[in-house]
């Protein structure tokens, strides 16, 4: 199965600062469709999953573009800019490649 | 606007069985594949299982394997979770989720508590 390691396990942010979140896998997540099967999520508190990053760096759908995401085919890297109260909760990365999909255990993000 | 809506949860006594729904709307249900993702209090995310748009691929999870069954019927726009066999360590909060840009849309959740 492919582990995917976040860090740090939390962050605490002050509003307006920027803040990343790494993932690395154990396996390249890069498809042989050339597609880079990465996927970021925010679970606010009490809520379900959001989708915010689709394919390591595509923004779904709604979600503001102080997101971002970048990396390798192992390595990844969210930045939130300018972080805001709403972004708190807790981030995972998650893959596509095969199954059984796995995703991170998570970095809470907080606002100091 | 894509909706899921998990039910079916509740309280059971280990060994029992429970029956999951989900009932889709918003989005051609047909054209998805489903997953069934799940998450024990306090804990992270657990992919359980999936079924493809056709029901021609299924796949499970090594913990869920042979106790549980993934179904759905397109003609309701419903997805199902047949677990049996359960076990504590299946008390979890239940979600099922759309694949497209990978699971991309997730319902609210319905909790699992197994007990005696």
């Amino acid at each position: 199965d492919i582990v995917l390691t976040q860090a740090p396990l939390s962050v605490s942010v002050t509003p307006g600062e920027s803040a990343s979140i790494s993932c690395r896998s154990s396996k390249s997540l890069l498809s042989s469709k050339g597609i880079t099967s990465l996927y970021w999520y925010l679970q606010r508190p009490g809520k379900s999953p959001q989708l915010l990053i689709y394919q390591m760096s595509n923004l779904a759908s709604g979600v503001p573009d102080r997101f971002s995401s970048s990396g390798s085919e192992t390595d990844f890297t969210l930045k939130i800019s300018k972080v805001e109260t709403e972004d708190v909760g807790v981030y995972y990365c998650g893959h596509r490649l095969e199954y059984p999909l796995t995703f991170g255990s998570g970095t809470k993000l907080e606002i100091k | 606007e894509v909706q899921l809506v998990e039910s079916g949860g509740g309280l059971v006594q280990p060994g029992r069985s429970l029956k999951l729904s989900c009932v889709a709307s918003g989005f051609t249900f047909s054209n998805y594949g489903m997953n069934w993702i799940r998450q024990a209090p306090g804990k992270g995310l657990e992919w359980v299982a999936y079924i493809s748009s056709g029901s021609s691929y299924i796949y499970y999870a090594e913990t869920v394997k042979g106790r549980f069954t993934i179904s759905r019927d397109n003609a309701k726009n419903t997805l199902y979770l047949q677990m049996t066999s359960l076990r504590s360590e299946d008390t979890a909060l239940y979600y099922c989720a759309r694949h497209g840009e990978g699971p991309d849309y997730w319902g609210q959740g319905v909790m699992v508590t197994v007990s005696s």
